[in-house]
């Protein structure tokens, strides 16, 4: 079945260390994809996106992510992390469906950042 | 972030009682989504909408129905709550990019 998958479920750092979270997704063709973060609590706020274009996409707050085509993949990325990043962190992918832009979801990763 | 409200926040049902969840948007946004977040699972597509009265159903649309009658309401209606539908609720509005709304958080005992 195709799917998002994201194999890091729960990753502990300590603040200023450096963050790398993956998302591989088996959807061929165009994709659009998205890293979300949820904050305890609260509700997915957008981190970035990457429609076409440069692959290095920047997004709030520090993070970027670098969509290889070849290998299917969208690592999210971060040299320095803090304390408040702590949060849970999904990656999306929405596919080259007819239809309708209906996002498929990764299972998330939890960050925890130790200060 | 779209101006996106969810009610009710919270709520409490027992299994066997339908329950119905709102979902109003301020942004003028055509596209409407329904989502449910489970430990393990992410999200997933409950329902979506792409117009007035135009629904279509995504991953998990079992044991759910909804309804668009105006642009900024989209409702969901679990027509007889089971305890695997506690859960929490999210909706979305946007096309190409989606944004959330705070969530619902729903216990079926």
């Amino acid at each position: 079945a195709q799917s998002v998958s994201q194999h890091n479920h729960h990753v502990i750092l300590s603040e200023a260390a450096s963050l790398e979270l993956g998302c591989n997704y088996s959807y061929g063709g165009t994709v659009n994809l998205f890293w979300y973060v949820q904050y305890p609590g609260q509700h997915l706020q957008l981190l970035l996106k990457y429609f076409s274009g440069d692959p290095l996409v920047k997004g709030i707050k520090g993070f970027e992510a670098e969509f290889i085509k070849s290998k299917f993949s969208f690592n999210l990325r971060k040299p320095s992390v803090q304390w408040s990043d702590t949060a849970e962190y999904f990656c999306a992918v929405n596919p080259p469906i007819t239809g309708a832009n209906n996002l498929f979801f990764g299972t998330g990763t939890r960050l925890t950042v130790i200060p | 972030d779209a101006g996106i409200t969810q009610s009710p926040r919270h709520k409490v049902t027992e299994t066997g009682t339908p329950v119905t969840l709102r979902c109003h948007q301020t942004e003028n946004h055509r596209y409407m989504y329904w989502y449910r977040q489970d430990p393990g699972h992410g999200l997933r597509l409950i329902h979506y909408s792409y117009g007035v009265k135009d629904t279509d159903k995504g991953e998990v649309s079992d044991g759910y129905s909804v309804s668009r009658s105006k642009t900024e309401d989209f409702l969901l209606t679990l027509e007889s709550a089971t305890s695997s539908q506690t859960s929490v609720y999210f909706c979305a509005t946007g096309q190409e990019t989606q944004y959330f709304g705070p969530g619902t958080r729903l216990l079926v005992l």
